[in-house]
């Protein structure tokens, strides 16, 4: 069966430093790939995806994710964290054609230090 | 500014009581969802439409209904509310099955 895993729960960093949230994906054939990101109180944004072509895909607000499918992962990177960064971060698999059915991990928290 | 909107914003309720929680988009996106999210098991999709017409079952189905009568509206009904409903609701919507999905802000429902 498809799933998501998002290892950490929750991450603190330091304002500055570089970040980088793990997904972990089981998908049958090439999957369709997301990182979303919600701040308190909002909806889920998204922040980059990943259909096809070059595996590092550039998003909004300096974020990157590198699809590597040796080891099934989509990995969420930021060289320099800033304070408006701490919010939760949802990795996701696309629908398997015709059941629009994405999968999400269950999220990962960052907290910001000044 | 087009995208999502969720009504109401919150809702206290009492249990047995029915309930619609409204969802309109305006992109004309042809597929809509509703998701609840509880504290440690992420989003899980509730129902969705891929065509205005037709619904389809989630994960967790189960006390819920949805219509779609048209391409913008996506109403999410609970019939006789339990506690156990108590979640934050995102409506969503996408192009395609496999396209970005938009969000709403939610509506946080606390069933009593």
């Amino acid at each position: 069966a498809q799933s998501v895993t998002q290892p950490d729960i929750h991450i603190t960093v330091s304002e500055g430093a570089s970040l980088e949230l793990r997904c972990n994906y089981s998908y049958g054939a090439t999957p369709y790939l997301f990182w979303y990101v919600q701040s308190p109180g909002q909806g889920l944004q998204l922040l980059l995806k990943y259909f096809s072509g070059d595996t590092l895909v550039q998003g909004i607000k300096g974020f990157e994710a590198e699809f590597k499918r040796s080891q099934s992962s989509f990995n969420l990177r930021k060289p320099s964290v800033h304070w408006s960064d701490a919010a939760e971060y949802f990795c996701a698999v696309g629908a398997t054609s015709g059941t629009y059915k994405y999968i999400f991990g269950t999220g990962t928290r960052l907290k910001v230090l000044a | 500014i087009a995208g999502i909107t969720q009504a109401p914003t919150s809702q206290i309720l009492a249990a047995g009581r029915r309930m619609t929680l409204r969802c309109t988009q305006d992109m004309r996106h042809n597929a809509m969802y509703w998701y609840r999210q509880d504290l440690g098991l992420g989003l899980r999709l509730i129902h969705y439409s891929n065509t205005a017409g037709t619904t389809g079952k989630g994960e967790v189905p189960d006390g819920y209904s949805v219509s779609r009568a048209n391409t913008d509206d996506f109403p999410l009904t609970l019939a006789s509310a339990v506690p156990s409903q108590t979640s934050v609701y995102f409506c969503a919507s996408s192009d395609t099955g496999n396209s970005p999905l938009h969000f709403g802000n939610g509506t946080r429902l606390t069933v009593t």
